[in-house]
């Protein structure tokens, strides 16, 4: 099946920093999200990106999928934004297979 | 965005009882809804996929006699712990996606239930 491999696992930044947060599978794709999990564990949205460029507000993501790989980048990061990052994709079938994970902690 | 629901958003029961965990999609229609289970600090893991009208498929390692998955209707389906024991003290996590051909495309997740068992 399909690995998905999340890079880096931990990540410390001041509020106001940017950040980039890698994701590489070792397969096609034809779906791609990226969510947040807040302190509560719910799944947040940010992006279905199976190729291209997304843009929502300070948050943006990138997929390249002919290279099986996927970014999310974070600008001028606030407190809130602390949390863990998913990237999940899927090949064939519908299911997803979730990476490990990137916990985000943004310091004031 | 779509709205998914869960129910309970926790749950303690003692060890041998049966729990029943609901999952609703509130403005959209799911013939696909997934179930995963979550270890603290851990990733999701897929536990299986509920097929409305048909039964659900189990991933490998999954007891299909202990977590009994229903779905009823194209906006519910319940998963429910049968003889539950401390090892399956656990947050559980649904998710939907829109009959195909329509949005949603992706996954979207509801907020989870978490079971202690004791």
């Amino acid at each position: 099946g399909i690995q998905v491999e999340q890079s880096p696992p931990d990540l410390i930044l001041q509020e106001g920093a940017n950040s980039t947060l890698r994701c590489n599978f070792s397969d096609s794709v034809n779906n791609l999200q990226w969510f947040h999990q807040n302190p509560w564990g719910q799944l947040i949205n940010l992006f279905y990106i199976p190729s291209g460029t997304k843009q929502n507000g300070r948050l943006s993501a990138t997929t390249v999928a002919t290279e099986r790989y996927s970014l999310l980048y974070i600008s001028s990061s606030q407190t809130t934004d602390s949390g863990v990052y998913f990237c999940a994709v899927g090949g064939g079938s519908e299911k997803l297979v979730f990476g490990k994970g990137t916990k985000l902690t943004v310091n004031p | 965005g779509a709205v998914v629901s869960q129910h309970p958003s926790w749950v303690i029961c003692k060890s041998g009882t049966s729990v029943k965990i609901e999952c609703r999609s509130l403005d959209f229609q799911a013939t696909t809804m997934f179930w995963y289970r979550q270890f603290p600090k851990q990733s999701l893991m897929l536990m299986a996929t509920s097929n409305e009208g048909s039964k659900a498929t189990y991933e490998q390692g999954v007891e299909k006699d202990k977590f009994l998955i229903n779905h009823a209707s194209l906006t519910l389906s319940t998963l429910t712990v049968t003889s539950a024991h401390p090892e399956d003290s656990s947050f559980y996590i649904c998710s939907a996606r829109g009959i195909p051909g329509q949005a949603p495309y992706e996954q979207y997740f509801g907020p989870g239930t978490r079971l202690t068992v004791t």
